[in-house]
């Protein structure tokens, strides 16, 4: 049973626009939630983590957690050209920093 | 951030052979981590490399396949033993930060003929 699972997409969002990225966990002792962006043939980037219930603004980017619900969402807002990559979601457990990853979804962003 | 580096940055092996992976940090970390990105999935971890004790291994992965090394705060190395084409793959060793920040080092693709 995946652990964390995300839409593999691949997710096409017009230039300018909102693009929604999603993951849903399935350990409720997930405490700390990661989005990393890989662009093809890079190592992953960090974009932001979040840890608390409700949202999380950096630029153009807002993470939001939903605990209850085991959902975790990342925001791309004026999506750019150089927004298209592969996002990841990742989890690790309290006390634990080891990270289990999505599988990613694939985001393209149409000029 | 800390300044994480990988050696070799790519390399193709024969199969039966054995490739050792450097990763080097900036800064003293007590833990460093190794994954695998098969091509076209995500990344799964290796193993948990500590200073001064056994790396800490993932399910499905074992010290003779992937023996690590860590003699000092701010250097790993990860080997992989007797390849085969199914071990052709981007490795790449990763450091906590800050508090709950992870990063990851440019990562060695490896292939495996």
């Amino acid at each position: 049973q995946k652990e964390v699972e995300q839409n593999s997409g691949p997710l096409s969002v017009p230039e300018g626009a909102i693009a929604s990225l999603n993951c849903t966990y399935s350990d409720r002792g997930s405490q700390s939630f990661f989005w990393y962006r890989q662009y093809s043939g890079k190592s992953p980037e960090l974009i932001m983590f979040i840890y608390s219930n409700g949202d999380k603004e950096d630029g153009r980017f807002t993470a939001q957690l939903n605990k209850a619900s085991q959902y975790v969402s990342l925001l791309i807002r004026d999506s750019q050209p150089s927004d298209s990559a592969t996002y990841l979601c990742a989890a690790t457990n309290f006390g634990n920093e080891k990270l289990t990853f999505g599988t990613g979804t694939r985001l393209t962003i149409i000029p | 951030s800390a300044v994480i580096s990988q050696k070799p940055s790519r390399d193709i092996c024969q199969r039966g052979t054995s490739l050792t992976i450097q990763c080097q940090v900036d800064s003293q970390v007590t833990m460093m981590f190794w994954y695998r990105q098969q091509p076209g999935q995500s990344l799964t971890l290796i193993a948990t490399a500590n200073q001064g004790s056994e790396a800490t291994y993932e399910s499905g992965f074992v010290i003779d396949k992937f023996p690590i090394s860590r003699p000092n705060l701010t250097f790993s190395t990860l080997t992989v033993s007797n390849m085969s084409p199914e071990d052709s793959s981007i490795y790449l060793c990763s450091v906590p930060d800050r508090v709950n920040e992870q990063f990851f080092g440019p990562g060695t693709r490896l292939t495996v003929l």
